[in-house]
């Protein structure tokens, strides 16, 4: 009954590559959210998807898209991997948007190593 | 931009009380949540302040002053499982009626017998 799942949770691959991670969230929330955790630990956020419609678009380079097939799912495509890429990938959900402080769940992660 | 400043570890005793500060600078600032993350793990909820003062959960207290954009995370009878990193975020208006969170670097902290 895990709330906020993402797959893989483990991911190695080569530069250039292209690969997704996978986000589902069964609390029944209206907004998602994809963060990336660099190696000092420094959260942040990537893209936000509220009922399947992007609200956020921080300054991510496009090989990174987000794909929302219902508000339950937000997956993440990379195209075209890069070292730099190698970080944790976080997932999380909440009911409103942060505005409303609405707590967000975060999923466990995807470590991502590019090499 | 957004500014905010936590210092990058701290260590305490057992049973101690601990404070971690944050200090922001920002526009379109809403509210400020604090967040723990233990090693390998991802981010948990720990507090939600949007008014000036105090708001107080079991052994977790928090604070804000929105005047002087400052907020502490008060840990208190420390335990050992305590050691973890605490995230400072504000809520930040980003326009057209959304709002995003932004995270502090976040402080790791270390409990000690």
């Amino acid at each position: 009954d895990t709330a906020v799942s993402q797959t893989p949770k483990y991911l190695v691959t080569q530069m250039g590559n292209d690969k997704s991670i996978k986000c589902e969230q069964n609390l029944g929330h209206d907004t998602m959210y994809w963060y990336k955790q660099d190696s000092k630990k420094f959260l942040k956020i990537m893209f936000s998807y509220n009922n399947k419609e992007l609200i956020i678009n921080e300054t991510v380079p496009n090989r990174f898209s987000p794909k929302s097939p219902d508000k339950a799912h937000l997956n993440l495509h990379i195209n075209s991997l890069e070292l730099g890429d190698s970080a944790v990938y976080f997932c999380a959900s909440s009911q409103g948007s942060a505005g409303g402080g609405e707590t967000q769940y975060f999923g466990p992660g995807t470590r991502l190593l590019v090499l | 931009g957004q500014n905010i400043d936590q210092p990058t570890e701290m260590t305490a005793t057992e049973g101690a009380i601990v404070q971690i500060n944050c200090t922001y600078q920002t526009s379109g600032f809403n509210g400020l949540f604090w967040y723990q993350q233990h090693a390998g793990e991802a981010p948990t909820f720990l507090s939600y302040n949007v008014l000036d003062g105090l708001e107080e959960k079991g052994r977790f207290s928090s604070f804000l002053s929105r005047s002087k954009g400052y907020s502490y995370l008060l840990l208190k009878e420390l335990q050992m499982k305590d050691s973890a990193s605490y995230l400072c975020a504000l809520t930040i208006y980003s326009g057209a009626g959304s709002y995003q969170l932004t995270f502090g670097k976040g402080t790791k902290l270390s409990v000690i017998p």
